[in-house]
């Protein structure tokens, strides 16, 4: 079975700063796929970024950029230049790339982050 | 194009009453998945349609939770007798495919279930 942790509850921001949320997870797979994604307080569940275990390369989006570590098991979300919009519960998640339990998520416990103007 | 649809958005019920959710997912979407949100945690999976199949079931917690999709497009999750400990926000999600780059899942806004 796959696990997610984030071990930081909430986090905070300065608008216009930088900030990095922590996500790491335990598998024995070797094969699968990272997401970020953001929940508002309307509850809309939104893909942030997508990383495919097998790219040596750091996923990008705009503003959102990934590190992942495979050997440590570990996948960051960093969020340049930071927006009052960017508030919201963000949510690391696993998804195996084949196999049983394939398309079925396992997401962690969730950061809460607030921008300050 | 239009998102995934859920209905309704907030349901309050009381305890052993049945309950039906509905989801509409994006339209060509062939995969569907019923997730569960206790207040201040991540969803957890509870059952993955291919189609109209139920492909993988195994996060539904026990027999009283039921879900179809008898026409690959809709589905609807059925919980019967319900406890108060069913109070949770019910996502749904779908995929164009249940494999490769298109796997992708795009979530509902959630219904909203309060059991009394």
């Amino acid at each position: 079975a796959q696990t997610v942790t984030q071990s930081q509850p909430e986090m905070s921001v300065q608008e216009a700063e930088t900030v990095t949320l922590s996500c790491t997870y335990d598998t024995s797979e070797n094969n699968y796929y990272l997401f970020w994604y953001k929940q508002p307080p309307s509850r809309q569940m939104i893909l942030v970024i997508r990383q495919e275990a097998y790219k040596q390369q750091n996923a990008t989006e705009n503003r959102f950029s990934v590190n992942f570590q495979k050997a440590a098991k570990s996948f960051s979300l960093k969020i340049s230049d930071s927006q009052l919009g960017d508030t919201a519960m963000y949510f690391c998640a696993f998804m195996k790339q084949s196999g049983t339990s394939y398309g079925k998520l396992t997401f962690g416990q969730g950061t809460i982050l607030t921008v300050h103007p | 194009g239009a998102g995934v649809s859920q209905t309704p958005s907030n349901k309050v019920t009381e305890k052993g009453k049945y309950v039906e959710l509905r989801c509409d997912p994006i339209s060509g979407h062939t995969a569907l998945y019923w997730y569960r949100q206790s207040l201040g945690q991540g969803p957890e999976f509870l059952i993955y349609f291919q189609g109209t199949g139920a492909a993988d079931d195994s996060g539904l917690p026990n027999d009283r939770f039921f879900a179809v999709r008898p026409e690959g497009s809709v589905s609807t999750l059925k919980i019967q007798r319900t406890e108060r400990g069913d109070s949770a926000v019910y996502l749904c999600a779908s995929s164009l495919t249940p494999s490769g780059v298109e796997d992708t899942q795009y979530f509902g806004p959630g219904t909203r279930l309060t059991v009394l």
